[in-house]
């Protein structure tokens, strides 16, 4: 079975310019996530989806990061504009739905200059 | 609130010693979800063990072992007869099973674990 698809996996940009991420979960898994990981911590929640609908985005910056999932499976993730401090690597995880295991992606590592 | 504390924040040991990862959690919740992953240096995060509240047997998979103990809110990790391998960031996680915003993983800070050869 194939695992949780992400891409880019490096990207480097110029603050103030937009990037998206894209992520493809799991087949047949309906809820997907999006986590920021700066170096030295733990993930952190950016949004949450039960098949194409929000569950949780209260800790995603919404003046500047942007998400949505289509039909329900593949998501992709904005910022725009960049700053400095969102020099991290995005995360992508999906799950069979709410409450079970996360597979997580390889990331996506972010670097603002 | 929930809660999770992983105490350690590094821990150093030489292959081949057994090595117990600490983790205690603080739900309301009587029905919740806890969680090992594994963060090896390569980034990935790896799913190891999911278990819910009303499971309080200890379970065993190769080297690993996680005990969990309701009376004290612990859900610790072993790892026997440590290998090289085993080098990685490991986080324990909670999530609660009630509706909507509480379903997101709680995670902990995680532990460092360094296996020196």
């Amino acid at each position: 079975e194939a695992g949780v698809a992400q891409s880019p996996r490096y990207k480097i940009i110029e603050k103030r310019q937009s990037v998206a991420f894209w992520c493809n979960p799991i087949s047949g898994h309906a809820t997907l996530y999006w986590y920021q990981q700066i170096l030295g911590q733990g993930p952190k929640l950016l949004i949450q989806f039960q098949n194409n609908g929000v569950v949780d985005d209260s800790q995603l910056p919404k003046d500047r990061f942007s998400a949505e999932r289509l039909k329900g499976v593949d998501s992709t993730l904005k910022i725009q504009p960049a700053k400095l401090e969102d020099s991290a690597v995005y995360l992508c995880a999906s799950s069979l739905s709410l409450s079970y295991e996360q597979y997580f992606g390889p990331g996506t590592r972010l670097t603002v200059t | 609130a929930q809660k999770v504390t992983q105490a350690q924040t590094e821990i150093s040991v030489v292959e081949k010693e057994d090595v117990t990862l600490d983790c205690v959690y603080e739900t309301r919740d009587t029905t919740y979800y806890l969680f090992w992953y594994k963060q090896p240096p390569s980034g990935e995060l790896v799913f190891l063990i999911r278990r819910n509240s009303f499971d309080e047997q200890n379970e065993i998979s190769g080297r690993y072992s996680w005990n969990f103990q309701k009376s004290t809110s612990s859900f610790n990790f072993t790892i026997t007869a440590s290998q090289v391998v085993d080098s990685a960031v490991y986080f324990c996680a909670l999530s609660e099973a009630g509706a909507g915003n509480n379903r997101k993983l709680i995670w902990g800070l995680g532990t460092s674990l360094a296996v020196n050869p």
